[in-house]
Order: C-alpha cells, then sequence, then structure tokens
C-alpha cells in the first residue's frame, strides 16, 4: 500500500531565508509525487510534480522538490521565503504500478513565513 | 477553462437529514475523485471513478455514503442520514489521464 509522511506539523521561517518542507513516502512501485498548496478556505492548487527525469523539478511561484529514491523522499524548497508563502502544503503519492489513479495525501504541514 | 465546479459552497442540515453535494469536472478529464478534509483525520479519499465508473471506494466511511457519476460531467456524492460527525469540507478533483489532479473550492457542510 502507498502511503506518505510529512514529519513536521509546523514549519516557521522568516522572510527571505530559505525554506524547507519535509516528506517521506512509500510506494512498491515507481512513484509520481505532487505537492499542492492549500490557502484558507480555499481547494487545493497544484504546485509541481516528478513523474521521471531529473531529480530536481521547478514548480509555481518560485518551489522546487527534489526526488531522492534512495531516501524516499520529495523535500519541498524555496530560496528565499515570502510572507505571503504562509500556507498549508500537502505532499501526495500515487503508485503507478497499481495501475490505478489512486493518490494519497500527507496530513499537511502548515507553513508561517514572519516578516 | 472554468475549472472544477462544486455545489453548493456551503450547507447547513440537521442531523438526520440527505445531504447531496454535486460536483463537475473539467472538460475532457476522466478521472473524479471526492475527498473529505476535517482537522482530525486530514484529506481522505472516499470514492474515485474512471470513465464514470467507480474504481474505488474503500474510503467511503459506511454505507450511509454514496456516490454516483452518470456521466462524464456530473457527480453526486450522497449522505443520507447526515450525522454531525460527517462535518467537514468535500472536495471534488479530476485529472485526465493519470495526469495532475486539479480540485475544486469544496463544499463546506455543517451537520447540526
Amino acid at each position: 500500500a502507498q502511503s506518505v509522511a510529512q514529519p513536521e506539523d509546523q514549519v516557521n521561517v522568516a522572510e527571505g531565508n530559505p525554506l524547507t518542507v519535509k516528506c517521506t513516502y512509500s510506494v512498491s512501485g515507481n512513484p509520481y509525487l505532487f505537492w499542492y498548496v492549500q490557502y484558507p478556505n480555499r481547494g487545493l492548487q497544484f504546485l509541481l510534480k516528478y513523474i521521471t527525469g531529473d531529480n530536481l523539478v521547478k514548480g509555481s511561484y518560485g518551489f522546487e522538490a527534489e526526488f531522492n529514491k534512495s531516501q524516499t523522499s520529495f523535500h519541498l524548497k524555496k530560496p528565499s521565503a515570502l510572507v505571503s508563502d504562509s500556507a498549508l502544503y500537502f505532499c501526495a503519492v500515487r503508485d503507478i504500478r497499481s495501475g490505478g489513479f489512486k493518490t494519497i495525501f500527507g496530513a499537511g504541514t502548515r507553513l508561517f513565513v514572519k516578516a | 477553462d472554468a475549472g472544477v465546479i462544486q455545489s453548493p459552497r456551503h450547507e447547513v442540515t440537521e442531523m438526520g437529514q440527505e445531504v447531496t453535494l454535486r460536483c463537475k469536472p473539467i472538460s475532457g478529464h476522466n478521472s473524479l475523485f471526492w475527498y473529505r478534509q476535517t482537522m482530525m483525520r486530514g484529506l481522505e479519499l472516499l470514492i474515485y471513478f474512471n470513465n464514470n465508473v467507480p474504481i474505488d471506494d474503500s474510503g467511503m466511511p459506511e454505507d450511509r455514503f454514496s456516490a454516483k457519476m452518470p456521466n462524464a460531467s456530473f457527480s453526486t456524492l450522497k449522505i443520507q442520514p447526515s450525522e454531525p460527525r460527517d462535518s467537514a469540507v468535500y472536495f471534488c478533483a479530476s485529472i485526465r489521464d493519470g495526469g495532475t489532479q486539479y480540485f475544486g473550492p469544496g463544499t463546506r457542510l455543517l451537520v447540526l
């Protein structure tokens, strides 16, 4: 069975500093990995995904994520945080070997960026 | 594109009443997902359809919940009878050919 873990409930960072939101996953085959962001009272918005190829994936709003197969991780990063990045971030995994499109989401990490 | 459309956006009902949530996926998308989000349990996958056929409903909490997709442009999630513990935000999402999921704005349900 596939699963995804976000070990931190909350991440605090000062504006202008780099940020990292951690994600680890477990699948039986090759994973599709995703990051989404949710602002208050809104649906989830797609940020970026890894399917294959370059381990460093670039996405929206200056975010990027690095796929590390040996550590089964897909951490979200941004070189310089903005106050407007404060939101709830979800990592998600899809096990393509299962043949279906079932996508499992982590519990979410709340990011606070302080001015 | 209008994105995934959900209605109603907010629903307040009394325990025991029937609740129907509606979703219109993005045109051309062939898979549709229903999720429930609560503070305690996070984002849970309830059921998903591929080409209008239910593929995995293992996340549906109990028989009070049912979902249908009569055609490619419409799906419903029904709760009958509703209970206070069903209070949550319900999201619909759609994808095309196993691609990226796009989420609707959600329906905030409160069962009194």
